[in-house]
């Protein structure tokens, strides 16, 4: 267990559909990232908050964006949902941005039909 | 752009066996490294990490690693692995200071008892 958590554990969407993914953060974790792990891929960074602000990009569209929250929580909003955006969505917490071990959570499973 | 490229996708050994799993990134710069691993049905969770000091770094549950900056490699290493070792393994890197962590694509390890 790493303090992490996420909700929901599964998701079924249809294309076009809209999308939010929420995740709880160890207390006194200032940093969230977000990660999409397709199968029988790593994880790839989605974008990272450092204290409700977005700290950093990957390669994904603006349709994805995020939330962070006072309370240590987070979200992942996704529209205009694609049949290639079925994957596992991971959010990991750390102490700091890009310095420090990233505990991860179990991930929603999305799946866009 | 960084880049992670693992070797095997798929490693079948029987127990006792040693182990030794390639990782090679691309970056010019200082680098922290790090091998996450995925028990079936756990979180993704960090085995160990590099940031700076010895490259040859010890993790948990016996595992080791060895960071060779001329080679650009950072190779997981267990001298007997037990059927418990049995998990999906995650290279990955950030750039020093940088957000975003890049993984590799993972090795599936099957340890046969």
């Amino acid at each position: 267990e790493t303090g992490v958590t996420q909700s929901p554990t599964h998701l079924i969407k249809t294309r076009g559909q809209q999308v939010t993914l929420r995740c709880s953060s160890q207390s006194g974790h200032n940093t969230v990232s977000w990660y999409q792990q397709a199968l029988g891929q790593g994880p790839q960074f989605i974008f990272q908050y450092y204290r409700e602000e977005e700290n950093g990009r990957g390669n994904f569209p603006p349709r994805f964006s995020g939330l962070q929250f006072p309370n240590y929580s987070s979200e992942l909003n996704v529209n205009a949902l694609e049949l290639d955006d079925s994957a596992l969505y991971l959010c990991a917490s750390s102490l700091l941005a890009g310095e420090d071990e990233q505990y991860f959570g179990p991930g929603t499973r999305l799946t866009v039909t | 752009a960084q880049s992670v490229s693992q070797h095997n996708h798929h490693v079948i050994l029987s127990e006792a066996a040693s182990l030794e799993l390639g990782c090679n990134y691309s970056y010019g710069g200082t680098v922290n490294l790090f091998w996450y691993v995925q028990y079936p049905g756990q979180h993704l969770q960090l085995l160990l990490k590099y940031f700076s000091g010895d490259p040859l770094v010890k993790g948990i549950k016996g595992f080791e690693a060895e960071f060779i900056k001329s080679k650009f490699s950072f190779n997981l290493r267990k001298p007997s692995v037990q059927w418990s070792d049995t998990a999906e393994y995650f290279c990955a890197v950030n750039a020093w200071r940088d957000d975003k962590i890049i993984f590799g694509k993972g090795t599936r390890l099957h340890i046969l008892p």
